[in-house]
């Protein structure tokens, strides 16, 4: 079965470094995402996107955060200047259709656990 | 704004016994409701969803969930639990043309040999 797939699996970053985190979606589908769960804590949406925009995007998506599909099969997230609070599991996304196509579900990948020192 | 409430921590079965996961929700259109489960150092795993039609929904691994409208709550279902169903549980909802799902905690499941 086709699956999300995520690089690295953890990555310790000091405060103030960029991170980009990798994530390859599933090939046939078009919408993708990025979650994340802090320790303890629920998981929350960070950002859609579709046809090579963003769709939709959290109040934590703020201008440190910013996504990418730089080729074909690639979707990254960048967090441009790390804080302690960042440090959370980060899980990437992907869907075959959107809200007005059938609501297929979310296929999640394993995550990439940032720690923030 | 939409949004889950999974009210227990912690649900405690013996190995056998009928398992239910509580959900209640919130939206302001019509909800699309699924159910996911996340075992250790593992991403999360569709088990069910909810969009229209019967509102009895049969999913993966044995699971089902019922969508009830009027109590606004969709709880995830087992008739017998085993104990390899112990997991992370949570239940997500998405609004109307909305494309972002809003996730409960989670309740963590323990089914005990």
């Amino acid at each position: 079965e086709p699956e999300v797939t995520q690089t690295p699996s953890h990555q310790v970053t000091q405060m103030g470094q960029e991170v980009i985190l990798r994530c390859v979606p599933i090939s046939n589908h078009l919408y993708f995402y990025w979650y994340r769960q802090i320790l303890g804590q629920k998981v929350e949406f960070l950002v859609s996107f579709y046809n090579n925009e963003i769709s939709e995007k959290s109040e934590i998506f703020d201008d440190q955060f910013s996504v990418e599909r730089p080729d074909g099969s690639n979707f990254t997230l960048k967090i441009r200047s790390t804080k302690l609070e960042d440090s959370a599991m980060y899980f990437c996304a992907s869907s075959e259709s959107g809200p007005q196509g059938g609501n297929s579900p979310l296929h999640f990948g394993n995550g990439t656990r940032l720690t923030v020192t | 704004a939409q949004s889950v409430a999974q009210p227990e921590d912690q649900v405690n079965v013996a190995e056998g016994n009928p398992l239910t996961v509580k959900c209640t929700y919130s939206v302001s259109g019509n909800p699309y409701l699924f159910w996911y489960v996340q075992y250790p150092n593992r991403g999360l795993q569709f088990l069910l969803k909810y969009i229209t039609g019967d509102n009895l929904v049969k999913g993966s691994y044995g699971f089902e969930a019922e969508f009830n409208k009027s109590q606004t709550s969709f709880h995830l279902k087992k008739p017998s639990a085993l104990v390899s169903d112990s997991a992370l549980y949570f239940c997500a909802v998405r609004d109307d043309g909305n494309n972002r799902l809003a996730f409960g905690k989670g309740n963590q499941v323990v089914v005990i040999p």
